[in-house]
């Protein structure tokens, strides 16, 4: 079935410093949806993305819609204390039955 | 707009007990669904709805039942609750363009506990 796959699956920064982050599929999305969750929250979208070769951002975030529509990527810049949780990419699933397609989430975790 | 709402927080059930885990949205949102959310596990789909009277499983429906006589509500049932059915459940919504989800907002999760 369609999968989503995530990296890296933790990173451990020094504040201030740049984050990169992936999403692959091995079949076509149509939509990338970025998302984060604080401990105990529940997911929270940031940025989705609807066209291939997109660049969208809000605030230090951007994400982009990779070209071969296989792939994304988020990018947090000067990251913060509070940038600390999991991002997860996610996507349609296939049959137009209205499912979501999670990947396994990367943690990010800032030294202050 | 309250956005999704998810009763109880918390919750600490006995093997074999059943409960009903409440989420309610006030977006007019046709599309409903159930997630639960295990360590290393991400997030998996337990059932969801496209509209009013209509439900279908996701990849983990086993031990759940679900019904949506409303736009507004989705409840959870677990009908006798395993130790396997310990996890953070979360409800979501959205709206629905040609069938197509485009965004999806999530609830602040029920945290539950089969002992």
């Amino acid at each position: 079935g369609q999968q989503l796959n995530q990296s890296p699956q933790s990173m451990f920064i020094q504040e201030g410093e740049d984050v990169s982050m992936n999403c692959t599929s091995s079949s076509i999305f149509n939509t990338w949806l970025w998302y984060k969750q604080d401990p105990g929250e529940g997911p929270v979208l940031l940025i989705a993305l609807y066209k291939a070769g997109e660049l969208t951002s809000n605030g230090r975030l951007t994400a982009q819609f990779g070209i071969t529509r296989k792939d994304s990527f988020l990018n947090i810049s000067a990251s913060i204390p509070s940038d600390v949780g999991i991002y997860f990419c996610a996507g349609p699933g296939t049959g137009n039955t209205g499912k979501l397609i999670f990947g396994q989430g990367t943690t990010l975790q800032v030294k202050p | 707009n309250a956005g999704v709402t998810q009763t109880p927080k918390f919750q600490v059930l006995k093997t074999g007990q059943s409960m009903t885990l409440q989420c309610a949205q006030d977006m007019n949102h046709e599309y409903m669904s159930w997630y639960r959310q295990d360590p290393g596990m991400g997030l998996r789909l337990i059932h969801y709805s496209v509209g009013a009277g209509i439900t279908d499983q996701g990849e983990v429906p086993n031990g759940y039942n679900v019904s949506r006589s409303t736009t507004e509500d989705f409840p959870l049932r677990l009908l006798s609750a395993a130790p396997s059915q310990t996890s953070v459940y979360f409800c979501a919504s959205s709206a629905l363009f040609d069938r197509l989800i485009y965004e999806q907002y999530f609830g602040p999760g029920t945290r539950l506990t089969v002992t």
